[in-house]
């Protein structure tokens, strides 16, 4: 079945440090979206990418979506602790339109 | 605007015993989701709808049912609860054409 690949699982940094979290897909997707978990709370959007070798930023975050349109990233610049929470990104397929399947996730811990 | 409400917030049931899940957005979203999450798996899509009278399986929709007879509500009701269903639900809406997602704050299950 469709499925996307998000890694790493956990990501403990200094704080300042960056951060990078990656998904993979083994076929081409429609678009991609990411958002974040804070701990104990719901999922909240961030941004959806929709062009191959698209590249969008938020103040320190960056999202990338490959040009084959099969993975993307999430970069954080110089960390802050308000960063801490789990990141996903959200996959869309053309097959199946209205089906949007997560990652695994990748959750961040910060040392201040 | 109350954005996506869920009921309740928390429950315990025994197993064997049958409940709904109660899920409300007042966005006139024609999508809804119900996913579950468990610790280090993500969210995972059990089924979702795109229109009222319209509904279909996600990734793990076995034990759980869906129906969606108006725009507003989309229940997720657990026939015969297994410990195997003890999990944080969330309840999301939506724009069709891949939508931002708004996700409810969850109810959190414990089938003993």
């Amino acid at each position: 079945g469709q499925q996307v690949m998000q890694i790493p699982q956990y990501q403990h940094v200094q704080e300042g440090e960056d951060f990078t979290t990656y998904c993979n897909s083994s076929t081409t997707l429609s678009n991609i979206q990411w958002y974040k978990q804070r701990p104990g709370g719901h999922p909240v959007f961030l941004i959806q990418l929709v062009k191959s070798g698209e590249v969008k930023k938020q103040k320190r975050l960056t999202f990338q979506f490959g040009e084959a349109k099969k993975n993307s990233s999430l970069h954080i610049t110089a960390t802050q602790t308000t960063d801490v929470g789990t990141y996903f990104c959200a996959a869309y397929w053309y097959s199946s339109a209205s089906k949007i399947i997560f990652g695994s996730g990748t959750r961040l811990s910060i040392r201040p | 605007n109350a954005g996506v409400t869920q009921t309740p917030k928390f429950q315990v049931l025994k197993t064997g015993q049958s409940m709904t899940l109660q899920c409300a957005q007042d966005m006139n979203h024609e999508y809804m989701s119900w996913y579950r999450q468990d610790p280090g798996m993500g969210l995972r899509l059990i089924h979702y709808s795109v229109g009222a009278g319209i509904t279909d399986q996600g990734e793990v929709p076995n034990g759980y049912n869906v129906s969606r007879s108006t725009t507003e509500d989309f229940p997720l009701r657990l026939l015969s609860a297994a410990p195997s269903q003890t999990s944080v639900y969330f309840c999301a809406s939506s724009d069709p054409g891949f939508g931002e997602q708004y996700f409810g704050p969850g109810t959190r299950l414990t089938v003993t």
